[in-house]
């Protein structure tokens, strides 16, 4: 079954430093992958999404992940945080019939 | 833009009560969800519909019904509300084609249930 690990719920960051989200994935065939972020009292906005045409994706707001197959990894980064960045982040993986598996998220800390 | 929308925002209700939570999407896509999301157990997907009248399981489907009679709209029902259904309520689509095709998210309806 399609799984996807985030460690650490919270990561806290100074402003203007690396913003680095980890996520690792269990497929057992190609994976489809998203990264979401949800503002308080908002629904879930797509950042990225790794179709397989590149390894490293840009997204939206500076943000970009890179696959690697064989750590089974498609970790988020950022490299200089804004407070605007604070807000929850989900990775996750395609399954069955166009389903998601959702890792269980990391709340970012944006530290003036 | 595809817009989903969540017909509330906040909602309290008491237990025993059969409580309707309606979603509407307008880009005329085949799939619709239902999750539920609750803190450190990010995103649980209760039902799935794929076309109209269609659905399947999700993972938490126990206590929860379904209803899609038109394409645009998918109806989340708790037959008898108890106390652990209070949660954030998330509906989302997609198109049915392609794997890459993101899901689209409404805001989400944040329900009490006293």
């Amino acid at each position: 079954a399609q799984s996807v690990t985030q460690l650490g719920s919270h990561v806290s960051v100074s402003e203007g430093a690396l913003v680095l989200l980890r996520c690792n994935y269990s497929s057992s065939v190609p994976p489809y992958l998203f990264w979401y972020v949800q503002y308080p009292n908002q629904g879930l906005q797509l950042l990225l999404k790794y179709t397989s045409a590149a390894t490293l994706v840009k997204g939206i707001n500076g943000f970009e992940a890179e696959f690697k197959k064989s750590e089974t990894s498609f970790h988020l980064t950022k490299p200089s945080a804004h407070m605007s960045d604070a807000a929850e982040y989900f990775c996750a993986v395609r399954y069955g019939n166009n389903r998601l598996a959702f890792g269980k998220g990391n709340q970012v800390v944006v530290i003036p | 833009d595809v817009k989903v929308t969540q017909s509330s925002r906040y909602l309290v209700k008491r237990t025993g009560e059969k409580v309707f939570l309606e979603c509407v999407q307008d880009m005329d896509h085949e799939n619709m969800f239902w999750y539920r999301q609750d803190p450190g157990l990010g995103l649980r997907l209760i039902y799935f519909s794929y076309d109209v009248k269609m659905k399947e399981k999700g993972d938490i489907p126990e206590g929860y019904s379904v209803s899609r009679e038109k394409k645009e709209r998918f109806s989340l029902i708790l037959e008898s509300a108890s106390t652990n259904q209070t949660s954030m309520y998330l509906c989302a689509s997609s198109p049915i084609t392609g794997g890459t095709q993101p899901q689209h998210f409404g805001d989400g309806t944040r329900l009490s249930i006293l």
